[in-house]
């Protein structure tokens, strides 16, 4: 059974420009989750789908950050404009419903 | 809100010995608890997956317990070898498929 695959896996930036991450969950997995890691910290939720419908995005900065899964599979994450603060990994994640989470190797954002 | 708390930060030990990392969290109607593993500069391991209805999960070395009605889960690692040397995450599932909150990981090394 093939992973969660995201990427791309580094991605350096300016800040107030504009970044795009993809997620490809693995088939059949109704839940996919985005998180955001800071060094040294836990991975915290930013926004959870559960096949195309968003279940929980109360932790997303909105004016900023935006999701979609388009047909309940891949997903895309953007951050417009991005900040030095944005700087993370973000992961990403999915599993069937109420059952073991997978996480993908994430993408390593440096934003200068 | 859920918040998962994991103690200690940061262990070093000496390979061979026997260790327990500890997991608590504030809302004990969870539906389960699941630990990772992550190693540096990569996404997160899936190690242990306990039912809010299960006492104890057991994997090889590994062994987690979950104590549900006091808020608490320890993972047990036997034998430690230092390829085990990561960072350890616990993470709680709620009720009706709600986000995984994780905890901010405690650092394991262990040397030969």
């Amino acid at each position: 059974e093939a992973g969660v695959a995201q990427s791309p896996r580094y991605k350096i930036i300016e800040k107030r420009q504009s970044v795009a991450f993809w997620c490809n969950p693995i088939s059949g997995h109704a839940t996919l989750y985005w998180y955001q890691q800071i060094l040294g910290q836990g991975p915290k939720l930013l926004i959870q789908f559960q096949n195309n419908g968003v279940v929980d995005d109360s932790q997303l900065p909105k004016d900023r950050f935006s999701a979609e899964r388009l047909k309940g599979v891949d997903s895309t994450l953007k951050i417009q404009p991005a900040k030095l603060e944005d700087s993370a990994v973000y992961l990403c994640a999915s599993s069937r419903l109420l059952t073991e989470a997978f996480f993908g190797q994430g993408t390593r954002l440096t934003v200068v | 809100k859920q918040e998962v708390t994991q103690i200690p930060a940061a262990l070093s030990v000496p390979e061979g010995e026997n260790l327990v990392l500890n997991c608590s969290f504030t809302d004990s109607a969870i539906y389960n608890l699941q630990w990772f593993r992550q190693d540096p500069g990569k996404g997160l391991t899936s190690l242990l997956l306990i039912q809010s209805s299960q006492r104890e999960q057991t994997s090889g070395r590994l062994n987690a317990s979950l104590d549900k009605s006091s808020g608490r889960s320890t993972l047990y690692i036997a034998a430690s070898q230092p390829g085990d040397s990561a960072t350890y995450l616990c993470a709680v599932g709620g009720t009706s498929g709600s986000r995984l909150t994780f905890g901010e990981g405690t650092q394991l090394t262990v040397n030969p």
